[in-house]
């Protein structure tokens, strides 16, 4: 099936960073949502945008819906070693209980002291 | 956010035998869940949406008849992975949509990890 292209792939970075990863798809979605997996875990919902443009923060975390509506953004302000992970981009186009989730291909974050 | 159970963590099989997952809404009813796999290091591949009350829908390339989900309850969905092979060794997730002002948001199980021997 289709997967959305997130970059960069995998990063690795020095605690007290700022991250910046993004997630492009060749076609529209109306909703998108950020989450992050640990290992062995489910993915855990981080943040949810629902409108073109909108900026959306939860603590550290902000995530943008692009206006296109083809891509979204997430920033990690001052890292910290468990925001070691890996973050998926998901983008959604119906609205309903049985609206299905695109996923992206992740991005892998390790956070170094 | 919502709670979803998963159950098994973890299950070992011989070749052959057949396993059941359970995916349980803990504090909320879920008329829709979903079941995806995933390979290490990959993303998460939707198999199949459950439908309370009615047969699941199943994404293209996925065996119906060896992928079995029931969601008998409005908190509860089972994949049964029938005649286990190798192959089918994989991460197993399933999630369930959280409706009203959560907007139909899924929110995920902590997996199960099949090994097929």
């Amino acid at each position: 099936g289709q997967q959305l292209n997130q970059s960069p792939q995998s990063m690795f970075i020095q605690e007290g960073e700022d991250v910046s990863m993004n997630c492009t798809s060749s076609s529209i979605f109306n909703t998108w949502l950020w989450y992050k997996q640990d290992p062995g875990e489910g993915p855990v919902l981080l943040i949810a945008l629902y409108k073109a443009g909108e900026l959306t923060s939860n603590g550290r975390l902000t995530a943008q819906f692009g206006i296109t509506r083809k891509d979204s953004f997430l920033n990690i302000s001052a890292s910290i070693p468990s925001d070691v992970g890996i973050y998926f981009c998901a983008g959604r186009r119906g609205t309903g209980t049985a609206s299905k989730l695109t996923f992206g291909t992740g991005t892998r974050l390790q956070v170094t002291l | 956010g919502a709670v979803v159970s998963q159950h098994p963590s973890w299950v070992i099989c011989k070749s052959g035998t057949s396993v059941k997952i359970e995916c349980r809404s803990l504090d909320f009813q879920a008329t829709t869940m979903f079941w995806y796999r995933q390979f290490p290091k990959q993303s998460l591949m939707l198999m199949a949406t459950s439908n309370e009350g009615s047969k699941a829908t199943y994404e293209q390339g996925v065996e119906k008849d060896k992928f079995l989900i029931n969601h008998a309850s409005l908190t509860l969905s089972t994949l049964t992975v029938t005649s286990a092979h190798p192959e089918d060794s994989s991460f197993y997730i399933c999630s369930a949509s959280l409706g009203g002002r959560s907007k139909n948001i899924q929110y995920f199980g902590a997996g199960t990890r099949l090994s097929v021997l």
